[in-house]
Formats: structure tokens, C-alpha cells, sequence
């Protein structure tokens, strides 16, 4: 069936990275893209950005600009979103959710199939 | 600027219905939104997409008592016959240029 798995739980110090994978399987990969979401506790939904995978293209939410990175990897289907300089504020649930398809130059718009969520905890 | 105006809070007896409504920013009022339902200590899950024109494609297994409709800059998901398991959070969800946007939420209540 059609899904999103999201690699495991992180506990990291502030300033370190993370990278968390979200591997798909069941639908042509590179017909889609990949939103990330977080959700801070107790909180709403936040969208970080979105990756193409088809051709890598990437758009990124003004709040974590320059701080994050999306990047694909089309021979296991995985698509990866790296954030740097971790802070006690992006520790959140992060979700990997299949946003939109293409096909022949046009898109829709999708956003139908989520992850499971990854818990990144960022404490000293 | 692309916001979507939820209300907090809406709450509805067992077997009774609830109407939440979702606002676009002015300007906005043609686009697409997506409405994801987060139950207690879950990940979201879509639950369908309404169309400006009140069409709406729902998700794989969503039950019929969720329904979507549209009216002006106003996106509604409708809930029918509730039950104890649709208690939880409901966002919606919208695409502008290269940017995605959520909604606050809207807690629903069952009595």
C-alpha cells in the first residue's frame, strides 16, 4: 500500500544537526513531492518546505530558512530533511506528508498520505 | 498574505453533527484547501479536499459522514452521526505560490 516511513526518534544537544528520512513506497516516487511538517508540543502544524523528487527542486519556510535542507534519494525513495543549529524550540514530532503530483508540466495538489512522525528532542 | 482562520473550539452531542468552518485571506478566496484530522497522540491524517466550487475528493477509507462543502472564501468539513473516535484535532490545510499554509485547529468535543 501507499506509504511514508519515517526513520527513529533523535535526542540531540543544541547546535548539533539532525537528519530524518522518510522512505516511500507504493506509488511512482518521483511523481511526487514531499512536504515536512513539524508540530512543537501542544501546539498546531507548522510546514518547514517542500522537495520535488522528481528533480530535487526544493521551497523552504521562511522561519527555518537557512537552516534547513531537503534532499532526495531516488534510487531507495527516500527523501531526507537535514536541520542545523538546533535550538530547545525545534523540538517537535516532524512529519513527512506526499504533497503534490506531477505529470506532462502540470501539478496537483495533493497532500494525502502522512508519515508516521519522528519525536526530535533537543536538550543539553 | 495566505491565512486560514479556524475557531478554536466546536463541540457536538454523540450521534449529532458539527459543521467547522475554514477562512481564506482575503484575495484567496478561489484556492483549494485540504482538511487532516489528528486524533489524541496521533499523526495527522488527510481527510479530504474541497474545491472552490464545493467539489471535494475524500481520502482511501474515510467514512461518508464526513462531507466537505465551499462558500465564498469560507471552507466547511462537515461530521454526521458523530462518534467517540472523531474527537480530535481538525486542520485545514492550503497551497499558495511555493508555500504551504496551516490552519490554527479547531478542537471538536464529543458529549
Amino acid at each position: 500500500q501507499v506509504q511514508l516511513v519515517q526513520s527513529g526518534a533523535e535526542v540531540k544537544k543544541p547546535g548539533a544537526s539532525v537528519k530524518v528520512s522518510c522512505k516511500a513506497s507504493g506509488y511512482t516516487f518521483t511523481s511526487y513531492g514531499i512536504s515536512w511538517v513539524r508540530q512543537a508540543p501542544g501546539q498546531g502544524l507548522e510546514w518547514m518546505g517542500w522537495i520535488s523528487a522528481y528533480n530535487g527542486n526544493t521551497n523552504y519556510g521562511q522561519k527555518v530558512q537557512g537552516r534547513v535542507t531537503m534532499t532526495r534519494d531516488t534510487s531507495t525513495s527516500t527523501v531526507y530533511m537535514e536541520l542545523r543549529s538546533l535550538r530547545s524550540d525545534d523540538t517537535a514530532v516532524y512529519y513527512c506528508a506526499r504533497d503534490f503530483y506531477c505529470s506532462g508540466g502540470s501539478c496537483l495538489n495533493t497532500f494525502d498520505i502522512w508519515g508516521q512522525g519522528t519525536m526530535v528532542t533537543v536538550s543539553s | 498574505q495566505l491565512v486560514l482562520t479556524q475557531s478554536p473550539s466546536a463541540s457536538a452531542s454523540l450521534g449529532a453533527s458539527v459543521k467547522l468552518t475554514c477562512t481564506l485571506s482575503s484575495g484567496h478566496s478561489s484556492y483549494a484547501i485540504a482538511w487532516h484530522q489528528q486524533q489524541p497522540e496521533k499523526g495527522p491524517r488527510y481527510l479530504m479536499k474541497v474545491n472552490s466550487d464545493g467539489s471535494h475528493s475524500k481520502g482511501d477509507g474515510i467514512p461518508d459522514r464526513f462531507s466537505g462543502s465551499s462558500s465564498g472564501a469560507e471552507r466547511y468539513l462537515s461530521i454526521s452521526s458523530l462518534q467517540s473516535e472523531d474527537e480530535a484535532d481538525y486542520y485545514c490545510q492550503t497551497w499558495g505560490p511555493g508555500i504551504r499554509v496551516f490552519g490554527t485547529g479547531t478542537k471538536v468535543t464529543v458529549l
